[in-house]
């Protein structure tokens, strides 16, 4: 079955400095690869996806992840992290066309941003 | 943006009732899921379902829990007899198809006292 690791529970960073938060998955074919974000009080949002391709995958609010399959790692990074990014994120993978179809989420990291 | 709406935002129960959590999904997405998540915990998947079928479930999704689409629109996730441990956020998810991009609700949190 698929799982996911998110190494950091907790990281902090300055606005403006750079970030790239961990996630290695565990699949034993190709995996559907995600990246959200929650905002307290608030549902998930889909900041970006992977299925097939280029390995480095644009998504939203200026994050970009890469998929490393010889590492089972999709970081995500951002180059200039903004106050309004301080959200716990999640990486999940999801099965491919033909397995089932349930994700497993990571347990999250939290992103503080300090001023 | 597509958007999955949910009510109540807050429930709050005494053990051993009946709670029924509400989801509108998106039109046209015909693939639907619930997730929990516990305070503090991942996000847990609990169910898929599509064509008025349970596609698949996880082993949470024990004989207190029912989903169903009463009106073939609305979706639904239904406790039938409420642990405490049932406290948690409960997120619908919708998608347009199996290996679309899943939209979440906003959640409900479910308090059971």
């Amino acid at each position: 079955a698929q799982s996911v690791t998110q190494p950091d529970i907790h990281i902090t960073v300055s606005e403006g400095a750079s970030l790239e938060l961990r996630c290695n998955y565990s699949y034993g074919a190709t995996p559907y690869l995600f990246w959200y974000v929650q905002s307290p009080g608030q549902g998930l949002q889909l900041l970006l996806k992977y299925f097939s391709g280029d390995t480095l995958v644009q998504g939203i609010k200026g994050f970009e992840a890469e998929f490393k399959r010889s590492q089972s790692s999709f970081n995500l990074r951002k180059p200039s992290v903004h106050w309004s990014d301080a959200a716990e994120y999640f990486c999940a993978v999801g099965a491919t066309l033909f397995v089932n179809n349930d994700m497993r989420f990571g347990a999250g990291t939290r992103l503080t941003v300090k001023p | 943006e597509p958007e999955v709406t949910q009510t109540p935002s807050h429930q709050v129960t005494q053990m051993g009732q009946e709670v029924i959590l509400r989801c509108v999904p998106i039109s046209n997405h015909l693939y639907f899921y619930w997730y929990r998540q516990i305070l503090g915990q991942k996000v847990e998947f609990l169910v898929s379902f599509y064509n008025n079928e349970i596609s698949e479930k996880s082993e949470i999704f024990d004989d207190q829990f029912s989903v169903e689409r009463p009106d073939g629109s609305n979706f639904t996730l239904k406790i039938r007899s409420t642990k405490l441990e049932d406290s948690a956020m409960y997120f619908c998810a919708n998608s347009r198809d199996y290996t679309d991009t899943q939209y979440f609700g906003p959640g409900t949190r479910l308090t059971v006292l």
